[in-house]
């Protein structure tokens, strides 16, 4: 079955760095991978998607990659802000069907002042 | 605009209630997603309608799970009876057609069952 994995260890990182997620995909190859943000008692919010031919996707402080040999996709943050703790999770997709996609676990980022 | 709206954001109820969760889905999106978070087992995926027919089911955990959409703007997921173990949160998301569309998703209706 198709599996993807984030670390579910919390993520602890001073403000000003740059904070990179990991998730890595199983027994599939997704031909693309979403990441959403999720805060405490709120549903995800879309951040990024990658397509499977991109190397990598950036918007303002975000930076998605994508490594097809690797299986895995990273997420970075620069110049973090205590504003980026929560909780991060990634998705591959299509999944079984058109629109499905799969959900990490996530991953919590805490950004400390 | 109108984000998708769950109702009701908590519910506390006694072992062997039905549980009716209601959604709206944001105008004009043609997918909509019941999905259950739990600690232990992340964001799963209940079930999933396009334009209003229910397309896989593959994810309803057992018969007590029913979802319904009976048009484009409403959908329920119905537990009867509860047990404890159905406590979760549970999201609905919407998105429009066409391939690797992101989802949108409601804040969720935390769910206990004593």
């Amino acid at each position: 079955s198709q599996k993807i994995e984030q670390n579910s260890e919390a993520l602890n990182i001073q403000e000003g760095k740059t904070a990179t997620l990991t998730c890595n995909y199983t027994n599939y190859s997704p031909a693309y991978l979403q990441w959403y943000r999720q805060d405490p008692g709120r549903g995800p919010v879309f951040l990024l998607l990658i397509r499977e031919n991109e190397k990598e996707k950036r918007k303002e402080r975000l930076k998605v990659t994508f490594d097809t040999t690797l299986k895995q996709s990273l997420f970075h943050i620069t110049a973090s802000q205590p504003a980026d703790s929560a909780t991060y999770l990634c998705a591959q997709g299509p999944s079984g069907g058109y629109q499905k996609v799969t959900f990490g676990t996530g991953t919590k980022l805490q950004v400390i002042p | 605009d109108a984000g998708v709206i769950q109702s009701p954001r908590h519910e506390v109820t006694e072992m062997g209630q039905e549980v009716t969760l209601r959604c709206k889905p944001i105008s004009g999106h043609d997918y909509l997603f019941w999905y259950r978070q739990t600690m232990m087992r992340g964001l799963e995926l209940l079930i999933y309608f396009n334009n209003n027919v229910p397309i896989d089911d593959s994810g309803m955990p057992e018969d007590r799970f029913s979802a319904k959409m009976p048009n484009a703007s409403f959908s329920t997921l119905k537990i009867q009876p509860s047990e404890p173990r159905d406590s979760a949160v549970y999201f609905c998301a919407s998105s429009a057609t066409g391939g690797n569309q992101p989802q949108h998703f409601g804040d969720g209706t935390r769910l206990s069952i004593l």
